[in-house]
């Protein structure tokens, strides 16, 4: 079993509309939870880290359920230049583990 | 200021071949990781640093693939006698310093490495 699960998609949604997906992960030890973005051809960047409670970052919110072990991400308004692949990333101490990404296609 | 850079960004070789693939992380960023990223997959841990000591090697998919890192800063990963199942992006990040797992790990480019 993989330890980071997520929906591959690919989720197409027109500009301003809301998307949201999630992830699932196995090791119920993990620490800190991420979500990153990665454009195509493109490194892996930090979008925002995920807390306890939920937190937002402007037009994205993010949600982590330890209890089922999943992890969802939101984004409002939806803007052609949200336009990538969202990678799920659970840590535990030093390692990151990488989830194969969701592809959101965002059009005009 | 400057990001995490990789070189060459491309490398193409022949089956059987060495390569080595050279990362510079941040300035003053005494963690650095290797990755491995598949066409269409998830980054796969490969090796973690801290300072010049490689606590983690765990990621390495066989004794063909070693690296290093000298003087807290730049790090190699080599893979020898290179075979096809190696065609991949290698990416290297580096962060502050690390053990909590709580700090950003900033990305480079990577290095497109394609195995004939």
């Amino acid at each position: 079993r993989k330890e980071v699960e997520q929906d591959p998609g690919p989720f197409n949604v027109p500009e301003g509309a809301t998307v949201a997906f999630n992830c699932t992960y196995s090791n119920s030890a993990s620490q800190s939870f991420f979500w990153y973005r990665q454009d195509c051809r493109k490194e892996p960047k930090l979008l925002m880290s995920v807390y306890s409670s939920g937190n937002e970052d402007g037009r994205f919110t993010a949600q982590l359920n330890r209890a089922s072990q999943y992890i969802s991400l939101l984004i409002r308004d939806s803007k052609l230049s949200d336009s990538a692949t969202y990678l799920c990333v659970v840590g535990n101490d030093y390692k990151l583990s990488f989830g194969a990404g969701t592809t959101v296609t965002v059009r005009a | 200021g400057a990001g995490v850079s990789q070189s060459p960004s491309n490398k193409v070789t022949e089956k059987g071949k060495d390569v080595e693939l050279r990362c510079d992380p941040i300035s003053g960023h005494t963690a650095l990781y290797w990755y491995r990223q598949r066409l269409g997959q998830g980054l796969e841990f490969l090796i973690y640093f801290q300072g010049n000591s490689a606590p983690d090697k765990s990621g390495l998919p066989s004794d063909r693939f070693s690296a290093e890192r000298t003087g807290e800063s730049v790090s190699t990963l080599t893979i020898q006698r290179t075979q096809q199942e190696d065609s991949a992006v290698y990416l290297c990040a580096s962060s502050l310093a690390s053990g909590t797992g709580q700090e950003t790990q900033y990305f480079g480019p990577g290095t497109r490495l394609l195995v004939l």
